[in-house]
C-alpha cells in the first residue's frame, strides 16, 4: 500500500521569506502523480501545485515551486517570498495513476508570521 | 472557472438520524470521490464513483454509506443511522478522463453528530 509521510507537523517562516516543506512517499509504481493542496482556515482544499513522476522536470505555480526526487521518494515544497495568505495546513498526496483515488500525508502547519 | 459544489456548509444531526450530503461535480467529469476528514487528522478516501457505479471504496465505506447519482448532476452521499465518530469534514471531488488532470475539490461539508 503507497503511503506519505509528511515530517513536520507545524513550521513557521518569516513574511517575505522562503520555506520548504518536506514530503516522503512510498511505492513500487513507476508512473503516479503528486500533489500539493492547501487547506487554509476555512478548510476548503486548494491545489497548489503538482507534479508528473515521468517529467523529469521540477512543476512551478508563481511562488511554489517542487524539489521531485524519483529515486528517493521525496517531493518538497518551496514557497518563496511567503505571504501573510499562505497560512495554511498543507498536504502532500499522491495518485498511484491517473483516476485512482489520492493518498494523503498527515500535513504541515504553515504559520506565516509578519 | 468550474467548480465542485457542496450543500449543506454545515449539518448537525442527531445520532441515530440519517445524513444525506449532496455533491454537484463539475459538469463534463467523469469521476467522483468522497473523502473524509476527521478534525485534526489527514484525509481519507471514502469511495469513488464512475459510470454509474462504485469503481474503489475504502475500509470505512461500510454498510452504513451509501453512494448515488440520481440525475445528471448531482452526487450524494448518504449515512445511516449517524454515529459521533461520523464527525468530520467531508469533501466530494470530481476528475475529468484525462489522467493526467487533478481532482477539484469542493469546499467540503461539516458534519456534526450529537
Amino acid at each position: 500500500a503507497q503511503t506519505v509521510t509528511q515530517s513536520q507537523p507545524e513550521m513557521s517562516v518569516q513574511e517575505a521569506e522562503t520555506v520548504t516543506l518536506s514530503c516522503t512517499y512510498d511505492t513500487s509504481e513507476n508512473n503516479y502523480y503528486l500533489f500539493w493542496y492547501k487547506q487554509p482556515p476555512s478548510r476548503q482544499m486548494i491545489l497548489v501545485i503538482r507534479q508528473e513522476a515521468y517529467k523529469q522536470q521540477n512543476a512551478t505555480e508563481n511562488r511554489f515551486s517542487v524539489n521531485f526526487q524519483k529515486a528517493a521518494k521525496s517531493f518538497s515544497l518551496k514557497i518563496s517570498d511567503s505571504q501573510l495568505g499562505d497560512t495554511a495546513m498543507y498536504f502532500c498526496a499522491f495518485g498511484p495513476s491517473g483516476n485512482t483515488p489520492l493518498v494523503f500525508g498527515k500535513g504541515t502547519r504553515l504559520s506565516v508570521i509578519a | 472557472e468550474p467548480e465542485v459544489t457542496q450543500t449543506p456548509s454545515h449539518q448537525v444531526t442527531q445520532m441515530g438520524q440519517e445524513v444525506i450530503l449532496r455533491c454537484v461535480p463539475i459538469s463534463n467529469h467523469l469521476y467522483f470521490y468522497w473523502y473524509r476528514q476527521i478534525l485534526g487528522q489527514k484525509v481519507e478516501f471514502l469511495v469513488s464513483f464512475y459510470n454509474n457505479e462504485i469503481s474503489e471504496k475504502s475500509e470505512i465505506f461500510d454498510d452504513q454509506f451509501s453512494v448515488e447519482r440520481p440525475d445528471g448532476s448531482n452526487f450524494t452521499l448518504k449515512i445511516r443511522s449517524t454515529k459521533l465518530e461520523d464527525s468530520a469534514m467531508y469533501f466530494c471531488a470530481s476528475k475529468d478522463s484525462y489522467s493526467n488532470q487533478p481532482q477539484h475539490f469542493g469546499d467540503g461539508t461539516r458534519l456534526s453528530i450529537l
